[in-house]
């Protein structure tokens, strides 16, 4: 199966700061990668799929890239709301699989 | 609105079964494809299985393989996970979660989930 790791496990950034998140897959999944945001007690969210595309409704600060085995979600400036879990996922082959999450926190 | 609704969640002993639902409304179960995803006490998400929406292709993660079992009744619009031969390692949140397309991979609505515990 593909192996998704995420890094930082978590990062401490200031609100207003850029937050940068890493995503990276054992093997390439093209550009067939989307990413969540979890709050505490809640469902999952999607924020972007296939790498850089922003799902409905999802501020401009949140922005993907990468293809491949590299990805990155970038939160240009953080609001209060962003600090959160954030999970990558791969659907480029069969299991489903999601990173280990990144957890945001206020510094 | 499209909104998913999990239900069914219990104490069960191990060895045991359950059933748990995901009652969708705002869309039709069968023009989308429909996943169970379970996260652990504590810990990351899980794919756990994925039925397609015209129910002739099903997925299931190797931990699940032959104890689970996905299903749909298109006339209640409701997704089914019957679970047997239950594990301590099943205790989770179980989220049903649709299809971001016909069968596109990831997911754009997520139901708010039902726990299961398995413990004796």
């Amino acid at each position: 199966e593909i192996v998704m790791t995420q890094s930082p496990a978590t990062l401490s950034v200031s609100p207003g700061e850029r937050a940068t998140l890493s995503c990276r897959a054992s093997e390439s999944v093209s550009s067939k990668l989307a990413w969540y945001q979890q709050k505490s007690g809640q469902a999952p969210r999607v924020l972007i799929y296939y790498a850089s595309t922003r799902a409905t409704g999802i501020p401009a600060r949140f922005s993907g890239s990468g293809s491949g085995t590299e990805f990155t979600l970038t939160i240009s400036s953080l609001q209060s709301e962003d600090f959160a879990l954030y999970f990558c996922q791969q659907y480029a082959k069969w299991p489903r699989t999601f990173g280990q999450g990144t957890k945001v926190e206020i510094k | 609105e499209v909104q998913l609704l999990e239900s069914g969640g219990d104490l069960v002993q191990p060895g045991g079964s359950l059933r748990i639902s995901c009652a969708a409304s705002g869309f039709t179960l069968s023009s989308v494809a429909m996943s169970w995803v379970r996260q652990a006490p504590g810990e990351g998400l899980e794919w756990v299985s994925t039925l397609s929406g015209s129910g002739t292709s099903i997925f299931y993660a190797d931990s699940v393989r032959g104890r689970f079992t996905i299903s749909r009744d298109d006339s209640k619009n409701t997704l089914y996970l019957q679970m047997s031969s239950l594990r301590d390692e099943d205790t989770a949140v179980y989220y049903c979660a649709k299809d971001g397309g016909t069968f596109a991979g990831y997911m754009d609505v997520w139901g708010k989930g039902t726990t299961v515990t398995v413990s004796s």
